[in-house]
């Protein structure tokens, strides 16, 4: 069975502060895949990233970036200089080999004060 | 666009009636899955299709069934609601070529609640 651990449930920052969303996640499958998604305040959930357990490769898209290590099954996700609209509920995904089925964690609800 | 709709956005309705929230994607993807968020809980996954005629128990699923008769649709039915019911169910698709873990498109939600 497959699960997916945030252990953060609220952050508040000021803005302009870098954050780091943390997660870990359990699978005994070789081939699986990672997300995170951002539920807005208007509820919506938008897709962020995926990466596949092959590729290690760290991302950087803008202010966000991604830290995924195998040794320590964890996911990691981090906002640089963080700003007001980041506010949002921050879900880590885990779909293991050809499954299509998305295991959530619970959520890590972030506050970006001005 | 392809695009995911949900309807209806907001349901009010009375402990033990039938309800059915619609589910409509013009992906064209064969994958589709109903999800419901409660707090402290994240998304859990209640029913999900990976084809026409192809119906899947998820964690939750006691209460609620799917029937899937096209690629575009598929309907979430709550067979007696109950207050346990209320949430925000959302509705997702997802391609199933490949060898998976393709990006899920989610609905915007259709908040429901039970009195």
């Amino acid at each position: 069975a497959q699960k997916v651990t945030q252990a953060q449930t609220e952050i508040s920052v000021v803005e302009k502060e870098d954050v780091t969303l943390d997660c870990v996640y359990e699978t005994r499958d070789t081939t699986y895949y990672l997300f995170w998604y951002k539920q807005p305040p208007s509820g919506e959930l938008v897709f962020l990233i995926r990466r596949n357990s092959f590729d290690e490769q760290n991302e950087i898209s803008g202010r966000y970036s991604w830290n995924f290590q195998k040794s320590t099954s964890s996911f990691n996700f981090t906002i640089t200089a963080s700003q007001v609209v980041d506010s949002a509920v921050y879900f880590c995904a885990l779909v293991t080999g050809a499954n299509s089925k998305l295991t959530f964690g619970k959520g890590i609800t972030l506050s970006v004060r001005p | 666009d392809a695009e995911i709709t949900q309807s209806p956005r907001h349901k009010i309705t009375e402990t033990g009636r039938q309800v059915t929230l619609a589910c409509h994607q013009t992906w064209n993807h064969n994958n589709m899955f109903w999800y419901r968020q409660d707090l402290g809980h994240g998304l859990r996954l209640i029913h999900y299709s990976y084809g026409v005629q192809d119906t899947n128990k998820g964690e939750v699923s006691d209460g609620y069934s799917v029937s899937r008769s096209n690629t575009e649709d598929l309907p979430l039915t709550l067979e007696s609601a109950a207050s346990s019911q209320t949430s925000v169910y959302f509705c997702a698709s997802s391609d199933s070529t490949g060898t998976g873990g393709t990006e899920a498109f989610f609905g915007q939600g259709t908040r429901l609640t039970v009195v």
